[in-house]
């Protein structure tokens, strides 16, 4: 499978931005997508195709992708943004994820 | 709204073979543009891809469980299905199913996904 590498954990001050980092192989060349994960619930999609927000995500979720390295950005970070982030990507017809990255508001 | 619901056996003993459903409801799963695919996370680790079939019965799995994997559809029903053979304790997870987006012919993004049903693999 495809293999993306994020931080284990990164923290954050309440109202202070957090970005998460996703890297693989030619990844700027390829649609990346954003999961969020909180305790005893299923992912759910905040980002897709690099930069886009589903409906009823909050404008505070942003991504980019370039290079190597995809980002998810949340400006202004809330208490209810702290769950596990997953980064996800297609290296043709085979899925990766990676490892998941724990967003701590303190 | 679409929704997905899965079941599964909730304790099976190493060897046997896992069988889970996943009911797609509030749409069609024989869709164009969408496949339906399987998500497995032992308990406090991270996602793993299993597989994903299109209407048609195109099917895609993750390499290194292609020998033990069967992902089948039942378009009459509304439904998809995964086997798992010769399970061990390492197969214990939460088994998700989800729908893929095709873009542009491309493989893409999942969303929504089921609430997950839980396998143990335990003597």
């Amino acid at each position: 499978s495809y293999e993306l590498t994020q931080p284990p954990s990164v923290s954050v001050s309440p109202g202070q931005t957090a970005s998460i980092t996703c890297s693989g192989d030619k990844l700027g060349d390829k649609d990346a997508s954003w999961y969020q994960q909180k305790p005893g619930q299923s992912p759910v999609l905040v980002i897709y195709q690099d930069s886009k927000r589903p409906s009823g995500i909050p404008e505070r979720f942003s991504g980019s992708n370039s290079g190597n390295t995809a980002t998810l950005t949340i400006s202004g970070t809330q208490p209810m943004d702290e769950a596990d982030y997953y980064c996800q990507a297609w290296d043709g017809s085979t899925a990766g994820f990676g490892g998941g990255t724990k967003l701590t508001v303190l | 709204q679409l929704q997905l619901q899965e079941s599964g056996p909730g304790l099976l003993k190493p060897s046997e073979t896992l069988s889970c459903t996943c009911a797609v409801s509030g749409g069609s799963i024989s869709s164009q543009g969408h496949y339906w695919g399987w998500i497995r996370q032992p308990p406090g680790k991270g996602l793993e891809w299993i597989g994903g079939i299109y209407y048609s019965g195109n099917i895609y799995y993750n390499p290194p469980l292609k020998g033990r994997v069967t992902i089948s559809i039942d378009r009459p029903k509304n439904l998809f299905s995964l086997k798992l053979t010769s399970v061990t304790a390492a197969d214990t997870a939460v088994y998700y199913c989800a729908r893929i987006t095709l873009d542009r012919g491309i493989l893409n993004w999942f969303d929504p996904w089921g609430q997950g049903t839980l396998v143990t693999v335990s003597s």
